[in-house]
């Protein structure tokens, strides 16, 4: 199975911050990759899809880039509500497999 | 508005079965692929099945293969996960999500969850 590294596992920041989650994959995955945000007790959100494109009414703060085996997500000016775990996923090979999330906290 | 709503949860004993029902409403379930997705206490997402949108292919995780199945029956805009031979690892909320596809890529929309306990 295509495994999936994020880094970091957790991460602490203000509001106003730009971060950066990094979604490394075992092996080449092209740009079948999402990213979701999911706070407690609720749902995932998809964020990003095939890797680098905004899904329907997520913020434009919020983006995706990279292919193969590296990429990222990028949180611009860091707003009270995007403190969440986030996760990536991949669909390139079954089985489909999630990163182990990154919690987002606020500093 | 698409709306995906889980059934079926509940206490199980080990060994024994249980099937989920996720109720789609919004959309036209025939064009798209339908995912279970789990989450266990405290955990992260772990991907479980999913069937493309004809019902015509199914894909199974690992830990699940033989003992869970994924059915959809696109008359009545409902999917199913039918759960046999439950183990106290299969604890956890279980999500069924849309795809954006007809098989399998990203989840666009999930449900709320419904929760599964394994337990004697």
């Amino acid at each position: 199975a295509i495994q999936l590294t994020q880094s970091p596992s957790s991460l602490s920041a203000s509001v106003g911050d730009r971060v950066t989650i990094t979604c490394r994959a075992s092996q080449g995955i092209s740009n079948s990759l999402a990213w979701y945000q999911q706070t407690p007790g609720k749902a995932p959100k998809l964020l990003i899809y095939d890797a680098s494109t905004l899904h329907s009414g997520v913020p434009s703060r919020f983006s995706g880039s990279g292919t193969g085996t590296d990429f990222t997500l990028t949180i611009n000016s860091l707003q009270p509500e995007d403190f969440a775990t986030f996760y990536c996923h991949q669909f390139n090979k079954f089985p489909i497999t999630f990163g182990q999330g990154t919690r987002l906290v606020i500093k | 508005q698409v709306r995906l709503v889980e059934s079926g949860g509940g206490v199980v004993q080990p060994g024994r079965s249980l099937r989920l029902s996720c109720a789609a409403s919004g959309f036209t379930s025939s064009n798209y692929g339908m995912h279970w997705v789990r989450q266990a206490p405290g955990k992260g997402l772990e991907w479980v099945a999913v069937i493309k949108n004809d019902g015509s292919k199914t894909y199974y995780a690992d830990s699940v293969t033989g003992r869970f199945t994924i059915s959809r029956d696109n008359s009545k805009n409902t999917l199913y996960l039918q759960m046999n031979s439950l183990r106290p690892e299969d604890t956890a909320v279980y999500y069924c999500a849309k795809d954006i596809r007809q098989e399998a890529a990203d989840l666009d929309q999930w449900g709320q969850g419904t929760l599964v306990i394994v337990s004697s």
